[in-house]
C-alpha cells in the first residue's frame, strides 16, 4: 500500500531555533501534500496545502513566514517551523494523495512529528 | 456545506464484545467517506472507505461500516473488540476531487476493558 514517511518522529529544540520536518511519499507521486497540526485530544487542523512546483496555500490564521513549506519534488514536501517558540509545541502530521489515483481516493498519512520547544 | 459529527467522544467496551462508533455527515453532494484510526503518537491509518460503490464496506482488522443515505450515517462496527483496537477513531468526509476540503470528525476514543 501507499506509504508516507515523515521524519523526524520526535524533535526537541530550543526557543528561537528552526526545525525542518520532511514528508516523503515512498511508492507514489503526490502533486499535493497537506500539513496538519493536532493539539492534545483534538482532531486534526489543516495548516496548509503544499503544491509541487508552486507556492503553498495556507489556511486562515496560519502564519506563512512562521511555517515555511517547500514542495520541491513529486515525493517530498518539507515544513520548517522558523524561530520556534514554546507555543509551537505540537504534533504535526503530513498527508498525501497518489496523483495517479481517482479524485475520491483516500489520503495517506505520515506517522507525525512531536515537536517540543523548550 | 459539508460537516461530520461523531456522536461519542469516548466509547468503552469489554474485550470480545461488539464495537459501534457513530458518525453522521452532512453533504450537498455525494461525498466520499472514510474511517481512520490513530494510535498514540502515530499518524492516521486508513481503516476503510466508501466511494459510492457498495454501501456495506469492509475494512482492515475486522472493521466494517455501512453507508445509509436516508440516515446520513456511516457508523463503524466490529463484532468482537480486541485490546489492540484501543485508539482514536476519526470519521472523515471528502467532497469529490477536493482533498483540501476534507473534513475530520472530532474523534472517538475507544477503550477496551479486559
Amino acid at each position: 500500500g501507499a506509504v508516507v514517511s515523515q521524519h523526524p518522529s520526535r524533535v526537541i529544540c530550543k526557543s528561537g531555533t528552526s526545525v525542518k520536518i520532511e514528508c516523503r511519499s515512498l511508492d507514489f507521486q503526490a502533486t499535493t501534500m497537506f500539513w496538519y497540526r493536532q493539539f492534545p485530544k483534538q482532531s486534526l487542523m489543516l495548516m496548509a496545502t503544499s503544491n509541487e512546483g508552486s507556492k503553498a496555500t495556507y489556511e486562515q490564521g496560519v502564519e506563512k513566514d512562521k511555517f515555511l513549506i517547500n514542495h520541491a519534488s513529486l515525493t517530498l514536501s518539507t515544513l520548517t517551523v522558523t524561530s520556534a517558540h514554546p507555543e509551537d509545541s505540537s504534533f504535526y502530521i503530513c498527508s498525501a494523495r497518489d496523483s495517479g489515483e481517482s479524485g475520491n481516493s483516500p489520503l495517506h498519512f505520515g506517522n507525525g512529528t512531536r515537536l517540543t520547544v523548550t | 456545506a459539508q460537516s461530520v459529527t461523531q456522536l461519542d467522544s469516548h466509547v468503552s467496551v469489554s474485550e470480545g464484545t461488539p464495537v459501534l462508533l457513530r458518525c453522521n455527515y452532512s453533504s450537498s453532494y455525494s461525498p466520499s467517506l472514510f474511517w481512520y484510526v490513530q494510535h498514540p503518537n502515530k499518524g492516521l491509518q486508513l481503516l476503510l472507505k466508501y466511494t459510492s460503490a457498495a454501501t456495506l464496506v469492509k475494512g482492515i482488522n475486522g472493521f466494517e461500516a455501512e453507508f445509509k443515505k436516508s440516515e446520513t450515517s456511516f457508523h463503524l462496527t466490529k463484532p468482537s473488540a480486541h485490546m489492540s483496537d484501543a485508539a482514536e477513531y476519526f470519521c472523515v468526509v471528502m467532497p469529490y476531487s477536493s482533498a483540501s476540503k476534507i473534513i475530520f470528525g472530532s474523534g472517538t476514543r475507544l477503550s477496551i476493558r479486559p
